[in-house]
């Protein structure tokens, strides 16, 4: 596609409830990544695929958080059991082959827990 | 791990002055700085990066030098126009990793006034 796409752009979640935030990449980007990004700050890495291989997921705040990109295109981001503290901006970005090179942010997923 | 400080937190200008944002990284291994321009609701895009080996880089009215020694560097912005007005951030990454994971600072909300 022409760019990051990421759905849905909006979600209320009921603290308790699993969501699943889902991230389509740039064609042809190998690398993606997630990031979360709180109110008025900058956004914080949370896990990191190169194709289909999950290859850091140091970032994650709890094992409630789980990504998978089964096919090294799509991605999605789950977390069960959701808590107030995960209301966030959640941020996916591609990147083309290689270190160093730009990374493409897709529009987010703002999730709201109450 | 990468902690990356940035400042000031918002900054007020009127049109036509410059604006200078200025940032620090902590770890001696991160070799590419970009810098993010985030509107309100919208994703970040970048507007400029620099790699390490490089002291400076100009596009038009924007500018970044980099301070390897004091491990700093500054986004320039020169004849600021009220679209300029948005929240910019700053970003290091490590060459460690052998993929470009980015330690964002907290951000800079700049507005230009006509």
């Amino acid at each position: 596609g022409a760019g990051v796409s990421q759905s849905p752009r909006y979600k209320v979640a009921k603290r308790g409830q699993d969501v699943a935030l889902r991230c389509d990449p740039i064609s042809g980007h190998v690398s993606l990544f997630w990031y979360q990004q709180a109110l008025g700050q900058g956004p914080e890495f949370l896990t990191y695929f190169q194709n289909e291989a999950q290859l850091d997921k140091s970032g994650l705040p709890s094992d409630r958080f789980f990504a998978e990109r089964p096919e090294g295109s799509v991605s999605t981001l789950k977390i069960q059991r959701t808590q107030q503290e995960d209301s966030a901006v959640y941020l996916c970005a591609s990147t083309s082959p290689g270190q160093n090179t730009e990374a493409f942010f897709g529009q987010g997923t703002r999730l709201t827990v109450v | 791990g990468e902690n990356v400080e940035q400042h000031p937190s918002t900054l007020s200008v009127q049109e036509g002055d410059s604006a200078v944002i200025k940032c620090t990284y902590s770890d001696s291994a991160s070799n590419y700085f970009p810098w993010y321009k985030q509107e309100l609701g919208k994703r970040p895009q970048l507007i400029i990066d620099i790699r390490s080996n490089v002291g400076e880089k100009k596009d038009q009215r924007i500018a970044v030098t980099l301070n390897k020694t004091a491990k700093h560097f500054s986004l320039h912005i020169t004849e600021t126009q009220p679209e300029d007005s948005a929240v910019y951030f700053c970003a290091a990454s490590p060459s460690r990793l052998g993929y470009s994971t980015l330690t964002f600072g907290k951000g800079t909300m700049l507005l230009v006034s006509p």
